[in-house]
């Protein structure tokens, strides 16, 4: 079936450093990837996503490439900031699928 | 326009009460959510409405009733929970079911005493 495997947190990072969550996946068709933000006390919000093998999706400074030969979809960010503090899911949506299915999450703190 | 807009925000509930949580969107979306989800966990699947009629239970008890009224509003009837049911309710659509991008609301926080 299909699955997401995602870096185990808590990440802990300093202002302006580079950020790097990993995220691995199982799928049986051509899936979606996708990453969702949720900052405290709120809902999960879409950050990015990528459709298809090569796609690299980016908003808010952060990036992720579609690696159908690693099965990754790794979320990377040059330079962090404190407002960035919140738990970061990566999921995968499949055609064959009737569930979005999400990695565990990793909590992601930014201090000053 | 991508946005889901749940109410309450806040509930608490006794365990004989009955209350529903409700959710909109008008972004013409075909499928609809409901997911629980437990503090430092991801959503879990509850409900998934596709054309107004109920596509997936994902063996969720009885005490949760979730509705579909029309194609813009989605709710869910509690009764007589538990207070294991205590969690943030997530609502959630998209453009249809399956490989489609999924928006969620800001959810409902639950408290069952």
């Amino acid at each position: 079936g299909n699955s997401v495997t995602q870096m185990e947190g808590p990440v802990t990072l300093s202002e302006e450093a580079f950020l790097t969550i990993n995220c691995t996946y199982t799928a049986t068709g051509y899936p979606s990837l996708f990453w969702y933000v949720q900052y405290p006390g709120e809902g999960l919000q879409l950050l990015l996503k990528a459709t298809k093998a090569d796609d690299k999706g980016s908003n808010k400074g952060f990036e992720a490439t579609y690696r159908k030969e690693t099965t990754s979809f790794h979320l990377e960010k040059g330079s962090v900031q404190v407002s960035d503090s919140a738990v970061y899911f990566c999921a995968l949506s499949d055609p064959s699928d009737n569930d979005m299915r999400f990695g565990a999450g990793t909590r992601l703190t930014v201090k000053p | 326009d991508t946005e889901v807009t749940q109410t309450p925000k806040h509930l608490v509930m006794g365990m004989t009460n009955k209350k529903s949580l409700k959710c909109e969107q008008h972004m013409g979306h075909r499928a609809m959510y409901w997911y629980k989800q437990k503090a430092k966990k991801p959503p879990e699947l509850m409900f998934v409405y596709s054309y107004e009629k109920l596509s997936i239970n994902e063996s969720v008890p009885s005490r949760f009733s979730p509705e579909c009224p029309n194609s813009s509003l989605l709710n869910l009837h509690l009764h007589a929970l538990q207070p294991e049911d205590s969690a943030l309710y997530l609502c959630a659509s998209s453009p249809g079911q399956g490989a489609y991008t999924i928006y969620f609301g800001e959810g409902s926080w639950l408290t069952v005493v």
